[in-house]
């Protein structure tokens, strides 16, 4: 049974720090894996997408690598921002399924 | 807009009575999916949809939870009998259906039972 885990739970940073918030998940298979932001009370909006054959995505600021091996992905954050403050999901397609496991998350302050 | 849509937004009711929850994915996505999220959590995976057919459901969509899609486009997902429980946020996502393709989320509908 696929489990994702998502280190640090919450992680409070001053602004313009470089931050790497960290997913693992037990089953290598994978057909893709999505990082998410999520603001309070709010949907979930869509930052990175890696299929099982990439080893990183870059968007702006953002970059995620995944290892499938060791079951790991990052998200990388350069110069963070106020306005980045939120939490950030994980989440894992497959194997065998096309539905998403979802890690936790990681709850993300950045301070002024 | 194109995105995936999901009403209402919030839904207050008490507790046995029954609630229904409509999304309207992205017109050309095939494969719709519901997910339920509570607080502190992760979204968990309810059920999902390859055109009108239901295709997976999780052990979470106890016997009061329904959910159809039966003309391929929109759903609905129904709770008979809420209970306190049920509070949540439920999400529904939307894609392609061709091979492994990118989920596009709804903003949720936000159930509180009292």
């Amino acid at each position: 049974k696929q489990e994702v885990t998502q280190i640090p739970a919450a992680l409070s940073v001053p602004e313009g720090e470089n931050l790497v918030l960290n997913c693992s998940f037990t089953d290598s298979a994978i057909y893709n894996l999505q990082w998410f932001r999520q603001d309070p009370g709010k949907g979930l909006t869509s930052l990175l997408l890696i299929q099982s054959s990439q080893r990183e995505q870059t968007s702006g600021r953002l970059n995620a690598s995944l290892d499938k091996s060791s079951g790991r992905s990052t998200l990388y954050i350069a110069a963070s921002q106020p306005g980045d403050s939120a939490t950030y999901l994980c989440a894992v397609e497959g194997p065998g399924t096309y539905k998403y496991i979802f890690g936790t998350g990681t709850r993300l302050k950045v301070l002024a | 807009d194109t995105g995936v849509s999901q009403n209402p937004r919030h839904k207050i009711t008490k507790r046995g009575q029954n609630v229904t929850f409509r999304c309207d994915p992205i017109s050309e996505h095939n494969r719709l999916y519901w997910y339920r999220q509570t607080l502190g959590q992760g979204p968990e995976f309810l059920t999902y949809f390859q055109n009108e057919a239901q295709l997976e459901k999780s052990r979470l969509l106890s016997d009061r939870f329904s959910a159809e899609r039966p003309k391929g486009s929109f759903s609905t997902l129904e709770i008979q009998r809420t209970e306190q429980g049920d509070s949540a946020m439920y999400l529904c996502a939307s894609s392609l259906g061709t091979g492994t393709t990118k989920q596009f989320f709804g903003p949720g509908t936000r159930l509180t039972v009292l």
